[in-house]
């Protein structure tokens, strides 16, 4: 158990809709990362946060945002959700965002019909 | 900025070794490693930062090679418990803390 939590495990919703999904990081951890995974494929580096504040941003589609809360936990919105957007979604999280560990979550599936 | 690695894929028998490459155009910060069982979250194997330092976990070591950004996995005494994906992950100077992962290279190791 990585001590990261990612809620729901599953998600399925219908094209045009909007989801959100939420990462508590482990206890200690300032900063959060997302990540996608299509089917088979390698970890796509989405966006990262350390302690509330964005620090980085990779090719996130402007249809996706993300936050992260005082308490540190980070929510990733998905809206107007294409086919193409399934995928598993991964958070991340690391003591000080940088030279140290990540720690992934069990991630969470999401399925566009 | 993706890193590069290979092979994309090794086939082992149990006891045998492997090396799996991980280079970058960009000047780094740091090396990444991670194993991913299939329908599993990546596992944090080891971290290599500036200065060529080589680690370990278990029989699974690495190496960073800092003038010319690349980093190398080696598979020492395969055991069946090393199948999976591995990643490398590049932090680059230029581009703060953003962990970009390469593609990955699935090893089998067969008994």
């Amino acid at each position: 158990d990585s001590g990261v939590t990612q809620t729901p495990k599953h998600l399925i919703t219908a094209t045009g809709q909007r989801v959100t999904l939420r990462c508590s990081p482990r206890s200690g951890d300032l900063s959060v990362y997302w990540y996608q995974q299509s089917l088979d494929q390698g970890l796509q580096f989405l966006i990262q946060y350390y302690n509330g504040e964005e620090r980085a941003k990779g090719n996130i589609l402007e249809r996706f945002s993300a936050q992260q809360f005082p308490d540190l936990h980070s929510e990733l919105n998905l809206s107007s959700l294409e086919l193409g957007d399934s995928a598993l979604y991964f958070c991340a999280s690391s003591h000080t965002g940088g030279n140290s560990p990540l720690h992934f979550g069990n991630g969470t599936r999401l399925t566009v019909t | 900025q993706q890193p590069v690695q290979s092979p994309q894929a090794v086939i082992l028998r149990e006891g045998e070794d492997a090396v799996i490459n991980c280079s970058s155009s960009k000047a780094l910060y740091s090396v990444h490693w991670y194993r991913q069982k299939h329908g599993e979250a990546p596992v944090f194997l080891m971290i290599l930062l500036k200065g060529g330092e080589q680690k370990g976990h278990e029989k699974i070591s690495a190496s960073f090679n800092e003038k010319k950004q690349q980093s190398s996995l080696y598979l020492t005494a395969s055991q069946l418990s090393y199948s999976g994906t591995y990643f490398c992950g590049t932090e680059i100077i230029a581009a703060g803390n953003k962990l970009t992962f390469g593609g990955g290279t699935r090893v089998l190791v067969k008994p």
